[in-house]
């Protein structure tokens, strides 16, 4: 079975442009979440989908960060404008239903803004 | 405020040794501690889960213990081995669903 598929793996962009991410989750996962991860530090949730409602938005920076997840499978998770703060590592995870499952991970997207 | 604190942040032991890292954590209402692994490029992977009536849990060489009294859990590594080197998260669920990491322990394991 295909676990987490996200792509790009790595990504690397000027300040001021925008930039997307995919995730695909594993077949059956009812629950996405979208995490951003520095370096030494643990994820930090994003936005976390129900099928396809966001049932918990409240860290995502609405200002330059969108997301959906229209069909309630695939989800795009994206940055317009993007800043050199944003450099990091996008974990896009999934667990079969709710949040009391183990959440399976993608191997993320590595962002490097110059 | 929910937080996890992992100790140490880093720690680095010669192959076959042993080790613990620990997690403390003021998390309400607790649900379960989950231990993650995560290799160098790579999303975590649960190791063990944790509910509040269970003291000790094991997957291999991995042992995992909870206090929920003092909340506190530890993650044993015994004999280490070269592939254990990553980094180990330690990740606690609240009730409503509220899910809240720490900022992991580094461990490199020498030859």
């Amino acid at each position: 079975e295909a676990g987490v598929v996200q792509s790009p793996r790595y990504k690397i962009i000027e300040k001021k442009q925008p930039v997307a991410f995919w995730c695909n989750p594993i077949s059956g996962h009812n629950t996405l979440y979208w995490y951003l991860q520095n370096l030494g530090q643990g994820p930090e949730l994003l936005i976390r989908y129900e099928n396809e409602e966001a049932v918990d938005d409240s860290q995502l920076p609405k200002d330059r960060f969108s997301a959906e997840r229209l069909k309630g499978v695939d989800s795009t998770l994206k940055i317009q404008p993007a800043e050199l703060g944003d450099s990091a590592v996008y974990l896009c995870a999934s667990s079969p239903s709710g949040g009391g499952y183990e959440q399976f991970f993608g191997p993320g997207t590595r962002l490097t803004v110059l | 405020k929910n937080q996890v604190e992992q100790s140490p942040q880093s720690l680095i032991i010669l192959e076959g040794k042993n080790c613990t890292l620990q997690c403390n954590y003021t998390v309400s209402p607790f649900s379960n501690l989950r231990w993650y692994k995560q290799d160098t490029g790579r999303g975590p992977v649960s190791l063990t889960i944790m509910t509040f009536s269970e003291n000790t849990k094991s997957n291999g060489r991995y042992t995992a213990t909870l206090d929920a009294d003092t909340k506190q859990s530890s993650l044993h590594i015994t004999a280490s081995q070269l592939s254990d080197s990553a980094s180990y998260i330690c990740v606690v669920k609240t009730w409503d669903d509220k899910i809240i990491f720490g900022k992991g322990t580094r461990l490199h394991i020498l030859p």
